[in-house]
């Protein structure tokens, strides 16, 4: 039973417009979430986290927001670039435990130029 | 080199072969990972070392054994694995195994097990 969906595999968005992927979790423990981005032939790079005393994280053009009530997480990328065309995947840890990192599967966002 | 290396990067093995994959980072972190990532699955953990002890076994079979002989390195032995074995094998460190020192990854071994 997978704690951490990303139910879009895949998304399609125009250059300069709004990317929003999305990530749902199911284990109230969870505490401490993050993204990251794959490039092809790559490993995945770290690109933000939140913790959940926080509900809005912003870096740059990439913010992630996170609702605890719905259990749901979002990233924003705006605008978007060509360059951001990669795979993103989200990652939940909870405070208990051993604070592994539980990832969902991914979703491979495509920036049309 | 930089970041986290990984050799090889392409493996193909016989179900009754023994081969390495190995690991090495030059960010003078304390901690290692290795992660599996199986078609269309997530990333799952497998082990964790830090400061050169296992930390963490996620229930891994015994055909796959670690070993980090310092905290630069980290190899994984691979001894009589099966079909459903093949998968992209992702190398990680951190500072420590703290959960928010960020985990940087190395591009990962494909695996082919036949």
């Amino acid at each position: 039973d997978q704690q951490v969906k990303q139910n879009s595999p895949s998304l399609s968005v125009q250059e300069g417009r709004i990317s929003i992927l999305n990530c749902d979790y199911t284990n109230s423990m969870f505490d401490y979430f993050l993204w990251y981005k794959k490039y092809p032939a790559e490993g995945p790079t770290f690109l933000i986290s939140i913790s959940s005393i926080k509900d809005k994280n912003e870096d740059g053009r990439f913010t992630v927001f996170l609702n605890k009530s719905a259990k749901h997480l979002s990233l924003h990328i705006v605008p978007s670039q060509p360059g951001d065309s990669a795979v993103y995947f989200c990652a939940a840890s909870a405070t208990s435990g051993t604070y592994k990192y539980i990832f969902g599967t991914g979703t491979r966002l495509k920036v049309l130029a | 080199e930089t970041g986290v290396t990984q050799t090889p990067r392409h493996l193909v093995m016989g179900m009754t072969n023994k081969k390495s994959l190995k690991c090495e980072q030059h960010l003078g972190h304390n901690a290692m990972y290795w992660y599996k990532q199986s078609a269309k699955k997530p990333l799952e953990l497998m082990f964790v070392y830090n400061f050169k002890e296992q930390t963490e076994n996620n229930s891994v079979p015994s055909r796959f054994s670690p070993e980090c002989p310092n905290s630069s390195h980290l190899f994984l032995h691979l001894h009589t694995l099966q079909p459903e074995d093949s998968a992209l094998y992702l190398c990680a460190s951190s500072r420590t195994s703290g959960r928010t020192d960020t985990q940087y990854f190395g591009p990962g071994t494909r695996l082919t097990v036949l």
